[in-house]
């Protein structure tokens, strides 16, 4: 079935970069998402890949996909304590008319 | 564009009370996804309409469990009678089904069931 895995914690120093990891199983997938969550709030959009790319940047975010190992990551540049929250990797299963599976979250901690 | 709107933002019922949830999607958008969050069980889609017409439901854990949504405008999630085992966040998400497919997230319901 359709299954997607981050690890759980991640721990940086301010000013890092920290890099979260995903592998997904659903070789359909067209679009792989990258969501934040905020203490208290709802998931919020960071950005995603479409799956004939394999690079993405977007200011201090970088997401890299390797479709032959069905692994997505996240890299943020120069990490800051507002990046503390929870990151989930989501794929979309187009055969499924475009649900979206989930990851468990990484919980990224950043201290100054 | 206010984004999605969910109503209420914290609901505390007792045990075999009706709970109804609420939420507006974007306007425009064709989609509609109704998802539950706990810590043992993250977070599991329940129900995604699209124009208004239920397409998978097969996430809603059993009959006390329904959704509705009448008009592109408004959607609900009820559970009656609700247990304590129903206390999660509810969140509900829109789409507009064009591009990258993006679902956008309201800020959730927190229920708790006591």
């Amino acid at each position: 079935g359709e299954d997607v895995e981050q690890s759980l914690f991640l721990s940086v120093r301010e000013g890092d970069s920290s890099v979260i990891n995903c592998t997904y199983t659903d070789s359909s997938s067209t679009y792989l998402y990258w969501y934040k969550q905020e203490p208290g709030a709802g998931l919020q959009l960071l950005t995603y890949i479409f799956s004939n790319m394999d690079m993405k940047q977007d200011q201090r975010l970088t997401v890299l996909l390797n479709k032959k190992d069905k692994h997505l990551s996240l890299r943020i540049a120069d990490t800051q304590t507002g990046d503390s929250a929870i990151y989930f990797c989501a794929e979309t299963l187009y055969n499924q008319g475009g649900k979206l599976i989930f990851g468990q979250g990484t919980e990224l901690s950043v201290k100054p | 564009d206010a984004g999605v709107i969910q109503s209420p933002r914290h609901e505390v019922t007792e045990m075999g009370q009706e709970v109804t949830l609420r939420c507006k999607p974007i306007s425009g958008h064709d989609s509609l996804f109704w998802y539950r969050q706990t810590m043992m069980r993250g977070l599991e889609l329940l129900i995604y309409f699209n124009n208004n017409v239920p397409i998978d439901d097969s996430g809603m854990p059993e009959d006390r469990f329904s959704a509705k949504m009448p008009n592109a405008s408004f959607s609900t999630l009820k559970i009656q009678p609700s247990e304590p085992r129903d206390s999660a966040v509810y969140f509900c998400a829109s789409r507009i089904d064009r591009g990258a497919d993006t679902q956008y997230f309201g800020p959730g319901t927190r229920l708790t069931v006591l």
